[in-house]
């Protein structure tokens, strides 16, 4: 079965700094896909990031980034110069290729210190 | 504007009671999800359809029914052998292209007095 974990409940940052949330998937597959979602207190998902498997470059949206790691299985969410609209439940979500089903991880809760 | 649209926003069922929620998309997307999500968890799949006529439960079914006779409509029935109903409903849509993301609706939040 697929599974996504992430094992940060909480996490805090200061206004402008840098924070990066962890992700980590166990598949056997070989061709997937990875997404970061963002879901703040109106509870409205939106898109933060995604990756496809077979590249290797890493890929960033703007102030977002991810780190990731193929091998280790992991897909952590950088975000740069954070800022209070940043406040949010982030989601970390994977879709193998052929598949329609879209498995997501438990969220961490993200908040921004002024 | 295209989009994904759930109603209700707020449902309250008595037990025993069957309740469906309404998911509308006119996104033209091949797929339809329903997750479910509780206080400070992730989202949890119950059902989704890859095409009309066509649904496959997800992680948590039990309880509830879906039906998909229209591309743009995928409503979820919580039934009463659903026994702990009261959560957070999402619905959401996508292309069939493996890369493409999820569209989400606003969310219903069903809770049973």
């Amino acid at each position: 079965a697929q599974t996504v974990t992430q094992s940060q409940p909480e996490m805090s940052v200061q206004e402008a700094e840098t924070v990066t949330l962890s992700c980590t998937y166990d598949t056997s597959e070989s061709d997937y896909y990875l997404f970061w979602y963002k879901q703040p207190p109106s509870r409205q998902m939106i898109l933060v990031i995604r990756q496809e498997a077979y590249k290797q470059q890493n890929a960033t949206e703007n102030r977002f980034s991810v780190n990731f790691q193929k091998a280790a299985k992991s897909f952590s969410l950088k975000i740069s110069d954070s800022q209070l609209g940043d406040a949010a439940m982030y989601f970390c979500a994977y879709r193998i290729q052929g598949a329609q089903k879209l498995v997501f991880g438990q969220g961490t809760r993200l908040t921004i210190n002024p | 504007d295209g989009g994904i649209t759930q109603s209700p926003k707020y449902l309250f069922r008595k037990e025993g009671q069957n309740v469906t929620l309404s998911c509308e998309q006119n996104l033209n997307h091949d797929a339809m999800y329903w997750y479910r999500q509780d206080p400070g968890q992730g989202l949890r799949l119950i059902y989704y359809s890859q095409i009309v006529n066509d649904f496959q439960k997800g992680d948590i079914a039990e309880g509830y029914s879906v039906s998909r006779e229209k591309k743009e409509s995928f409503p979820l029935t919580v039934t009463s052998a659903q026994k702990n109903p009261t959560a957070f409903y999402l619905c959401a849509s996508s292309r069939r292209q493996d890369y493409t993301e999820a569209f989400f609706g606003q969310g219903t939040r069903l809770t049973v007095v």
